[in-house]
């Protein structure tokens, strides 16, 4: 079946620090990979994707490569700020067309 | 564009009681989802829709839960009778085409605790 391990939390560093947040996936087919992230007090939001493998997503400094033969979606920004501060979910759509399969989540703080 | 609309953010009911959820996905979405996180849990897919009709309902729970989408516009999650483990937080989310490499736009939730 399709699932998403990813490094549990919380994770609390230090404004420019270097962050990486770990993500293991099985899936069935050929699955999209995907970071979701949710900010205190607002809804899921779309971080990044990648949709096929040696695929990088990249957005607010943050990247994500699809790395097949580790079954691998690792996330990485290399200076992180306070306002990075969030739940960051790793997500597989698996060899489905729609169903999404969502890792625990990993709690960020950056401190100043 | 407006994003995805979820109400009520907060509903707080006793064992026993009726509640209903709504979702307005994003205007032309054709396809809709609804997942929820319980606690301690990962969030976890429901069904989805795609206009008015149920393509995949394999993650409801049990047959408390029913959802609908009238005219393929906003969809409803009724929870009856509530109990004790369906508190969590209900995600509504929509999309434009139902592949797995489209993005799902998310609602803010609705946190439901059943007393």
């Amino acid at each position: 079946g399709n699932s998403v391990t990813q490094m549990e939390g919380p994770v609390t560093l230090s404004e420019e620090a270097f962050l990486t947040i770990n993500c293991t996936y099985t899936a069935t087919g050929y699955p999209s990979l995907f970071w979701y992230v949710q900010y205190p007090g607002e809804g899921l939001q779309l971080l990044l994707k990648a949709t096929k493998a040696d695929d990088k997503g990249s957005n607010k400094g943050f990247e994500a490569t699809y790395r097949k033969e580790t079954t691998s979606f690792h996330l990485e920004k290399g200076s992180v700020q306070v306002s990075d501060s969030a739940v960051y979910f790793c997500v597989n759509s698996g060899g489905s067309n729609y169903k999404l399969t969502f890792g625990k989540g990993t709690l960020l703080t950056v401190n100043p | 564009e407006a994003g995805v609309t979820q109400f009520p953010s907060h509903s707080v009911i006793e064992k026993g009681q009726t509640v209903t959820l709504r979702c307005d996905p994003i205007s032309g979405h054709d396809n809709l989802y609804w997942y929820r996180r319980v606690m301690g849990k990962e969030i976890k897919f429901l069904l989805h829709f795609v206009k008015e009709s149920k393509q995949d309902e394999s993650g409801m729970p049990n047959n408390r839960f029913l959802a609908e989408r009238t005219g393929g516009t906003y969809s409803t999650l009724k929870v009856q009778p509530a109990e004790l483990e369906d508190s969590g937080v209900y995600f509504c989310a929509s999309s434009r085409a139902g592949r797995g490499t489209d993005t799902q736009y998310f609602g803010p939730g609705t946190r439901l605790t059943v007393l």
